[in-house]
């Protein structure tokens, strides 16, 4: 079976633009989360998704919104890009949103913001 | 709020050797998970090992194992037998049982040497 996957896998933006990146969850999953990696540290998390509704948002600014299809798919859009949203853009599946549903990484989108 | 520390920003083995990477946490919960992912230079998130905290037995995973020391909140990761292959960041993360979001920390770039 196809692991997650994420397009594009880079992106180069400048300040002010905006971005829309995609994920495509494990088949049969329905929930997706959003993670951002910054080079060096661990990543940090974004949103999650279960059946199209939102279900949980980190500490980020109203710039990042994401929605999720109903083929489980999801979208993190990114408005009024600046220098500090470069990063490696993680995606990750789950099968629902059961406490013993481990998450599934997809290869990430690196975005650079000049 | 949930924190995850990891001490050792960058650690080296020899081949076939074992080694053991170190994490602690701070939550007030008592219903949680632990894991490990590793994240080699290709940059794709893998899940090594995820023990639950109601779980007294310390999870194994082939050559991996961990040391899961609830009181103290630390959760180690010992490689044994340590590979080439091995050779990446790995991150300790934690979910409580309420919400799926992962918290991890910072990581500890491994490094096994021929």
């Amino acid at each position: 079976d196809a692991g997650v996957t994420q397009s594009p896998t880079h992106l180069i933006k400048t300040r002010g633009q905006q971005v829309t990146l995609r994920c495509s969850p494990i088949s049969g999953h329905k929930s997706v989360s959003w993670y951002q990696q910054v080079l060096g540290q661990g990543p940090q998390f974004i949103f999650q998704y279960y059946e199209k509704e939102e279900r949980g948002r980190g500490n980020f600014p109203d710039r990042f919104s994401a929605r999720q299809f109903p083929n489980y798919s999801s979208e993190l859009n990114v408005n009024a890009l600046l220098l500090g949203d470069s990063a490696l853009y993680l995606c990750a599946s789950s099968p629902g949103w059961g406490s013993t549903d481990t998450q599934y990484f997809g290869p990430g989108t690196r975005l650079t913001v000049l | 709020a949930q924190t995850v520390t990891q001490s050792q920003p960058e650690m080296s083995v020899q081949e076939a050797e074992t080694v053991t990477l170190s994490c602690t946490y701070d939550t007030s919960e008592n219903n949680y998970y632990l894991f490990w992912y590793k994240q080699p230079p290709s940059r794709q998130m893998i899940l090594v090992i995820r023990q639950e905290a109601y779980k007294q037995q310390n999870a194994t995973e082939n050559r991996f194992s961990v040391n899961f020391q609830k009181a103290a909140k630390s959760f180690s990761l010992k490689i044994s037998d340590s590979q080439l292959g091995d050779t990446a960041m790995y991150f300790c993360a934690f979910r409580d049982s309420g919400t799926y979001k992962y918290i991890f920390g910072t990581g500890t770039r491994l490094k096994v040497l021929a």
